[in-house]
């Protein structure tokens, strides 16, 4: 199945700053996925990533807070803009695994301070 | 997609089996059922998918009953490494051609 690197695994940044967290993948995938996990809760996913053409974002996520790129099929980087603590979570990533399922990033824990 | 319903939380003791429900009442013909699991705030891990026939793989079997309207994971004989938030979804999607939408889970506690 595929592997997926995220990086980094962790940072602390200071608000009004961003954060750009890259993930690759060791083989070529239609699509990758992001996720937010904040504490204590389940995964929402933020944008769907394809390549050559503009992420589809979910309800509640806009493209100036979390632009995303998707430069070839193995590689995508999301950024999350003008941080505050409200967007200290965990981001992930994803990308079909195989025959069956999809890959995760190992994750991005973010603290905002 | 439709919509799942977990219990918050169950426990299990070590070396017994483990029986996960789910309730998915507003599946339609052509969703799937995936089981993902997430151990300790890493990245999800797939467990297994069926459409309306009962699974197994090396990890799980996954039971669907005849209405589609719910399922159980089973995990026979449980470890303290199953501790973990056990998610089941619910997508249109097979094959590695659709999203996944998380719920809220079933955190499941195994006990020695």
């Amino acid at each position: 199945s595929a592997v997926i690197s995220q990086k980094p695994s962790r940072d602390i940044c200071q608000r009004g700053t961003s954060l750009t967290i890259q993930c690759q993948v060791d083989s070529q995938v239609t699509m990758m996925f992001w996720y937010r996990q904040q504490p204590g809760q389940s995964l929402t996913l933020i944008a769907t990533a394809n390549q050559g053409s503009e992420a589809t974002y979910e309800s509640g996520f806009v493209i100036d807070k979390f632009p995303i790129s998707r430069p070839n099929l193995t590689f995508s980087t999301l950024t999350v803009s003008n941080l505050s603590p409200e967007d200290s979570s965990i981001y992930l990533c994803s990308a079909p695994g195989g025959p069956y399922g999809y890959t995760f990033g190992s994750g991005t824990r973010l603290t905002v301070v | 997609d439709a919509k799942t319903t977990q219990p918050p939380s169950m426990d299990c003791a070590e070396g017994r089996a483990a029986n996960l429900p789910c309730n998915h009442s507003t599946i339609s013909g052509n969703e799937y059922v995936y089981w993902y699991r997430q151990i300790h705030s890493q990245g999800p891990q797939y467990i297994i998918h069926g459409l309306k026939n009962n699974e197994t793989n090396e990890m799980a079997s996954l039971i669907i009953t005849e209405d589609r309207k719910s399922s159980t994971l089973i995990l026979p004989h449980a470890t303290l490494r199953d501790t973990a938030v056990y998610y089941c979804i619910v997508s249109r999607y097979s094959g590695n051609t659709g999203k996944l939408i998380f719920g809220q889970g079933t955190t499941l506690q195994v006990k020695p």
